[in-house]
């Protein structure tokens, strides 16, 4: 079956970095987005991946190890305004994306 | 803005009842897809359109339907609603639906539904 893990929740400290793991499987690839969702609000669009390797969006960057099934989404200098949900999606052979349940993220002062 | 919208905000609604929401994609997307997510749930995928035709049906119940018109807006009628049904119900476009950047998908802000 296809399936998508990330953890639940994690707490991070504010002007700290956190680092979102996401793992997939799915029948065929073809590319893995993160969406930041604050809560009762719409998802936003944050990166797309489809090749292995970093990309570097100002605070964000996301990085695909297609080989490993694996993406994480990195966040720098965290603010109380990154304090959302962070979903991950992989796209299957269908171009069907897959969906994640979603990582919580607490900042702390 | 992410250009998508949906109407009404909110809903509220008795058990039995039947509403449709209604979704304007951005301009230019020829996809649609509709979303339910219940408090504190993911996402989850009911229906997508393209171009007027169904594309992929996720877990929609047969109490629901959906259709894209030729102006490419799309409605979501929910009927003999249940309390369950209580939901946030989200509306997302892409130009594309073939793999690549153009497939990202750009959500509207949303329709809450009470079932009461």
């Amino acid at each position: 079956g296809q399936n998508i893990d990330q953890p639940t929740e994690m707490t991070a400290t504010e002007g700290a970095i956190v680092q979102i793991n996401c793992t997939y499987q799915t029948s065929g690839f073809n590319g893995l987005f993160w969406y930041q969702q604050h809560a009762g609000e719409a998802p936003t669009f944050l990166s797309y991946n489809v090749l292995d390797g970093l990309e570097e969006k100002g605070r964000f960057s996301s990085f695909l190890s297609r080989s490993k099934g694996y993406s994480y989404l990195l966040l720098k200098e965290l603010q109380m305004k990154d304090s959302a949900s962070y979903l991950c999606a992989a796209m299957d052979s269908n171009y069907q994306l897959i969906w994640g349940a979603g990582t919580k993220l607490i900042i702390k002062p | 803005d992410s250009g998508v919208t949906q109407t009404p905000k909110h809903l509220i609604t008795a058990t039995g009842q039947r509403v449709t929401l209604r979704c304007s994609p951005r301009s230019g997307d020829l996809s649609v897809y509709w979303y339910q997510q219940s408090l504190d749930q993911g996402l989850q995928f009911l229906i997508q359109y393209y171009n007027g035709e169904e594309r992929a049906k996720g877990n929609i119940l047969e109490r629901f339907s959906a259709q894209q018109f030729p102006d490419l807006h799309s409605e979501l009628n929910l009927s003999s609603l249940e309390l369950g049904d209580s939901a946030l119900y989200f509306c997302a476009s892409s130009e594309g639906t073939s793999g690549g950047p153009t497939d990202t998908q750009y959500f509207g802000p949303g329709t809450r539904l009470t079932v009461l």
